[in-house]
């Protein structure tokens, strides 16, 4: 069945870059997203990429696909403490079902 | 207005017994789903209804049965309840099923601990 991995943690600096990365192995994955899990909260949608695409770009945040290696990551620039949070990689090519990477943890430290 | 809501948000309950969470959704989809997170954070899909119909069914004991009175609700009904199934069940409504779906909006989550 489809299988999306992600590694499991991320600690960076205040200010520093940071890039989570995903790999899936469904090649009929047409979308594919990044979702955001704040402590306590439910899961929000921070952006997807159509798998037509390489790269889009919103705001802070950069999703690139490497549709050949099915390698999806998302580069938040400037992190800040407030971006501290699990983010899922999550991709759908059938009826409306996802399905998630088991979470990055972001840890940003002051 | 919240978008996806679901009640309770924590439950507590003993083995054995039996516990409904609720789902509703005020944003008009024809489409609603319930997802398992585990205790590793994984998300795994249960169900999916579109217009009051099941449409999706993944591999779940069948103590665990949707029920969807109208497309705005999807409760989730668990019978003889067990340690295992201790979780965060995620609610979640997308506009309509299939490759077009673009964006599902998910509940807060209800915290199930099965003591």
């Amino acid at each position: 069945g489809e299988d999306v991995e992600q590694s499991l943690f991320l600690s960076v600096r205040e200010g520093d870059s940071s890039v989570i990365n995903c790999t899936y192995t469904d090649s009929s994955s047409t979308y594919l997203y990044w979702y955001k899990q704040e402590p306590g909260a439910g899961l929000q949608l921070l952006t997807y990429i159509f798998s037509n695409m390489d790269m889009k770009q919103d705001q802070r945040l950069t999703v690139l696909l490497n549709k050949k290696d099915k390698h999806l990551s998302l580069r938040i620039a400037d992190t800040q403490t407030g971006d501290s949070a699990i983010y899922f990689c999550a991709e759908t090519s059938g009826y409306s079902t996802l399905t998630f990477g088991k979470g990055t943890m972001l840890l940003v430290s002051p | 207005d919240t978008a996806v809501s679901q009640t309770p948000k924590y439950l507590v309950t003993q083995m054995g017994n039996d516990k409904s969470i609720k789902c509703e959704q005020n944003l008009g989809h024809d489409t609603m789903y319930w997802y398992k997170q585990d205790s590793k954070k994984f998300l795994k899909i249960m169900f999916s209804y579109n217009n009051k119909e099941l449409i999706i069914n993944e591999t779940v004991p069948n103590r665990f049965s949707p029920k969807s009175p109208d497309k705005a609700h999807l409760n989730l009904h668990i019978n003889s309840l067990e340690l295992g199934d201790s979780a965060v069940y995620f609610c979640a409504s997308s506009p309509f099923p299939g490759p077009d779906n673009t964006e599902a909006f998910f509940g807060q989550g209800t915290r199930l601990t099965v003591v």
